[in-house]
């Protein structure tokens, strides 16, 4: 089955512990993306990379860093959380050439930082 | 700048009546727009897009949206609303020209209850 895998589903965690959110796709997409979900303000997107060590900082990147080392993952790493990167996160990925494709999501990360 | 607006948090209809979900956007140059929509606990799903072409186009579950280019919008329509479709609905326009190219960009979602 075709899809975007995220893990963990729901993570608590404490201010300045270190973690990483994991993302693989199965669809062989070039571009990967990450946004956070909050209420009020709609999805923003964090990073996101159109092929393997390429990526690129969205809206609100500050206190975040990825990876694509491997066409498939694309983690995104918090070195160093904070109360306010409480949220709801989710991965996503299409086809880049293609502009027209639309993405597919996983089904979210919901992370509380204490 | 690019931006994506949905006028109204919430739109609340009766079962059996038609619905609509409103989205304008300002971008620079022809974008693709789409419509997703989320259900509680769950990632986003694409409904439906427009590209080129006819101004209306039709989605999954019965949606449908009107592209107006005078008007910068694509609102969201279904002519006879169900109970199932309450959900959190997105519009997303992506740019395919300049700086930004290749980046969607999120109105901030309308809820749709529909009661029974």
């Amino acid at each position: 089955e075709a899809q975007v895998t995220q893990n963990p589903r729901y993570l608590i965690t404490v201010t300045g512990k270190k973690l990483t959110v994991t993302c693989s796709q199965n669809m062989n997409h070039e571009y990967m993306s990450w946004y956070r979900q909050d209420p009020g303000l709609g999805l923003r997107q964090i990073y996101y990379s159109m092929n393997v060590e390429v990526t690129d900082k969205g809206d609100v990147p500050e206190g975040y860093k990825v990876s694509r080392k491997e066409k498939r993952n694309f983690p995104l790493i918090l070195e160093s959380p904070s109360p306010n990167q409480t949220s709801l996160y989710f991965c996503a990925s299409s086809p880049p050439l293609s502009y027209n494709s639309p993405l597919h999501f996983g089904n979210g990360t919901r992370l509380t930082v204490t | 700048a690019q931006s994506v607006a949905q006028p109204e948090d919430q739109v609340n209809v009766a079962e059996g009546n038609p619905l609509t979900v409103k989205c304008t956007y300002s971008v620079s140059g022809n974008p693709y727009l789409f419509w997703y929509v989320q259900y509680p606990n769950r990632g986003l799903q694409f409904l439906l897009k427009y590209i080129t072409g006819d101004n209306l186009v039709k989605g999954s579950y019965g949606f449908e949206a009107e592209f107006n280019k005078s008007q910068t919008s694509f609102h969201l329509k279904k002519p006879s609303a169900l109970v199932s479709d309450s959900a959190l609905y997105f519009c997303a326009v992506r740019d395919i020209g300049g700086s930004t190219l290749g980046r969607l960009y999120f109105g901030r979602g309308t809820q749709l209850t529909v009661w029974p």
